[in-house]
């Protein structure tokens, strides 16, 4: 157990629905940073929060949208969902602390549309 | 965007050989480079990372080697072993703020 938690674990739902994933940092860690990762594709880069706040953003789709709660709790919202959606999600969480870049990523959650 | 560029995309070792996994930066101001590595069904997880006033860090089978008038870096894995089959990440800070951009991974088997 990395002390990210992620739920759900698995999620089949179908195009133009609308999922929630939820991501728990491990304990001390601000920040929280989502990863999407497609078949035999790298990690891409979606969001990062940190203390509640957006601090950067990547290639992350208008119909995608995400949160940090003030009990450093975050969850991602994916929206109108597209096949191509389908895909690993991976939450990771940091002390964010200058010089400290050691994640830790949760076991991800995977998204079928059908 | 910065980018980091791994190679190669698959490799097969035989077991007791080397594994060598190669890649390469572009922004000089990176001070960080992890390798994390991923079973499947699992998320990644940090391996072994080393910043860039060394050339070289090793953790028992696995050792990082740092170019930095190159701009790459690359992860040998020695006396490799079938449960070191897994996909590997090197990835590099980007951007400010600890944001990690990762390489496309590399796929790695073992045989017996």
């Amino acid at each position: 157990d990395s002390g990210v938690t992620q739920t759900p674990k698995h999620l089949i739902t179908a195009t133009g629905q609308r999922v929630t994933l939820r991501c728990s940092p491990r304990s001390g860690d601000l920040s929280v940073y989502w990863y999407q990762q497609s078949l035999d594709q790298g990690l891409q880069f979606l969001i990062q929060y940190y203390n509640g706040e957006e601090r950067a953003k990547g290639n992350i789709l208008e119909r995608f949208s995400a949160q940090q709660f003030p009990d450093l709790h975050s969850e991602l919202n994916l929206s109108s969902l597209e096949l191509g959606d389908s895909a690993l999600y991976f939450c990771a969480s940091s002390v964010d602390r200058a010089g400290n870049y050691g994640y830790t990523f949760g076991s991800g959650t995977r998204l079928t549309v059908v | 965007q910065q980018q980091v560029k791994q190679s190669p995309q698959s490799l097969i070792v035989q077991k007791g050989g080397i594994s060598i996994i190669n890649c390469a930066y572009e922004n000089t101001a990176f001070d960080y480079f992890p390798w994390y590595q991923q079973f499947p069904g699992k998320g990644p997880a940090l391996l072994i990372a080393i910043r860039p006033d060394v050339s070289e860090k090793k953790e028992g089978r696995f050792t990082i080697s740092f170019n930095k008038s190159a701009k790459q870096f690359s992860l040998h894995i020695m006396d490799s072993q079938p449960g070191d089959s897994a996909t590997y990440f090197c990835a590099a800070p980007s951007g400010g703020y600890n944001k990690l951009i990762f390489g496309a991974g590399t796929r790695l088997a073992v045989h017996p």
